[in-house]
């Protein structure tokens, strides 16, 4: 039990182009989803917080206007990375939690941006 | 200000050379310490939580335990398999964001055979 998935898990855009990463929590319903992004050998950092019907709260730093999060059910959250750069370029894992309050994480979405 | 420290950053050993992870935490109202691996382009994977000082618990060839200020992964005759980078997480019951986790930089286990 307690599997997250992610899709796609891997995109390529062009700079100035929007894309749109799903997590799904599979086997639960999930009260919160997180969203992190990760640099090569790097540890995870937390982007934004978000709970089924309310907005998403976003890490000191974070643009909320840039990474767009939507939470519109208790098993889908969506990340829109809105016009893209290539320093957006990184892992993106997403994350799920249930009444348990642990995380189960997502296989994670390579993005390139070029 | 909240932190978690791993050490080593990294760590060699030889198949069947036991040895221990360390995560310290300077964290006001801890709620739970939880340890992930993580394999190349993969997303961390559940190891154990732990949540009170005293408490251990036992998955294959690791074991996690937890005191006041720190905890330790010990890893028993690892095996080549047993590579991978290992992180550990902080969840604590304050702040505004609700199960957030901060995380270590993580320790990079090699284990050559």
């Amino acid at each position: 039990g307690a599997v997250v998935s992610q899709h796609p898990s891997w995109v390529i855009c062009k700079s100035g182009t929007s894309v749109k990463i799903e997590c799904r929590s599979l086997d639960f319903q999930a009260t919160t989803m997180f969203w992190y992004r990760q640099f090569p050998k790097q540890s995870l950092m937390l982007m934004a917080t978000s709970n089924e019907g309310s907005k998403a709260t976003y890490e000191q730093g974070v643009e909320k206007d840039k990474f767009l999060i939507n939470h519109a059910s208790l098993t889908l959250s969506t990340l829109t990375v809105t016009s893209a750069h290539p320093e957006d370029s990184s892992f993106y894992i997403c994350s799920a939690t249930g009444h348990d309050y642990e995380q189960y994480f997502g296989p994670g979405t390579r993005l390139t941006v070029t | 200000e909240d932190q978690v420290t791993q050490s080593p950053e990294a760590l060699r050993l030889q198949e069947g050379e036991s040895s221990s992870l360390n995560c310290s935490y300077t964290v006001s109202g801890l709620r739970g310490l939880f340890w992930y691996r993580q394999d190349p382009g993969k997303g961390p994977e559940f190891l154990f939580t732990l949540y009170s000082a005293g408490e251990e618990k036992e998955k294959e060839r690791l074991k996690a335990t937890l005191t006041k200020k720190e905890s330790f992964l010990h890893i028993t005759a690892p095996k080549p398999e047993d590579s991978a980078t290992y992180l550990c997480a902080v969840q604590y019951t304050g702040g505004t964001s609700y199960g957030k986790l901060t995380f270590g930089q993580g320790t990079i286990l090699t284990v050559h055979p």
